[in-house]
């Protein structure tokens, strides 16, 4: 079974500031991890992805995300917050222990940018 | 290269009528999934579909709610009968494959409001 925990269901940040959204997960196999973000009345959009090769994954918009086996968490951060990141944030994680690769989303963060 | 197509955008329904969403998957998809989102929480797996076939359906409420991919046109989700209850932001989801790497493209979604 797999699941995903999003910590924090809103994050204020400042225009120019460091963006830290948090995601831990559950998987019993290795997991395959996603970012997405929506923005009102749309659909989501991916912003990244880990599938076992770097650690690391850049995404676009300037985010990235970093995979911890160890903490099981796969964190979204972006140096510098603009005001047009404000928009929410899913978490997914999936794997095959279901027989299928079909995602599981965390609750969502919506991200608050100030000026 | 169209998105991911859903109509209606938005979609009113009083209690006890039935509402019928369509989803155009990307071209070349044949792998289609729906979601449903209630206010304040993640998207939930509702179905998976091929062409002509229910692969997984494991999320799908067990009376009032079917969905169907026919050989020609959209995907259709069914709901009979609506009731308050069913108001939500219903998205479609299309993918060329299932492997590990394959990625879903998310509609802008369906929010229906059942008066």
């Amino acid at each position: 079974a797999q699941s995903v925990t999003q910590l924090g269901s809103h994050v204020s940040v400042s225009e120019g500031a460091l963006v830290l959204l948090r995601c831990n997960y559950s998987s019993s196999v290795p997991p395959y991890l996603f970012w997405y973000v929506q923005y009102p009345n749309q659909g989501l959009q991916l912003l990244l992805k880990y599938t076992s090769a770097a650690t690391l994954v850049k995404g676009i918009n300037g985010f990235e995300a970093e995979f911890k086996k160890s903490e099981t968490s796969f964190h979204l951060t972006k140096p510098s917050a603009h005001m047009s990141d404000a928009a929410e944030y899913f978490c997914a994680v999936s794997d095959a222990s279901g027989g299928s690769y079909i995602p599981t989303f965390g609750r969502g963060t919506s991200l608050i940018v100030h000026p | 290269n169209a998105g991911v197509m859903q109509n209606p955008r938005h979609l009113v329904r009083r209690r006890g009528q039935e509402a019928r969403l369509r989803c155009s998957p990307m071209k070349g998809h044949s792998h289609v999934y729906w979601y449903r989102q209630l206010p304040e929480e993640g998207l939930k797996f509702m179905v998976y579909l091929q062409k002509e076939n229910i692969i997984d359906e494991s999320g799908m409420p067990k009376e009032r709610f079917s969905a169907e991919f026919p050989k020609e046109g959209p995907s259709i989700l069914r709901i009979q009968q609506v009731v308050r209850g069913d108001s939500a932001a219903y998205f479609c989801a299309s993918s060329l494959g299932v492997t590990s790497t394959d990625t879903q493209y998310f509609g802008p979604g369906t929010r229906l409001t059942v008066l």
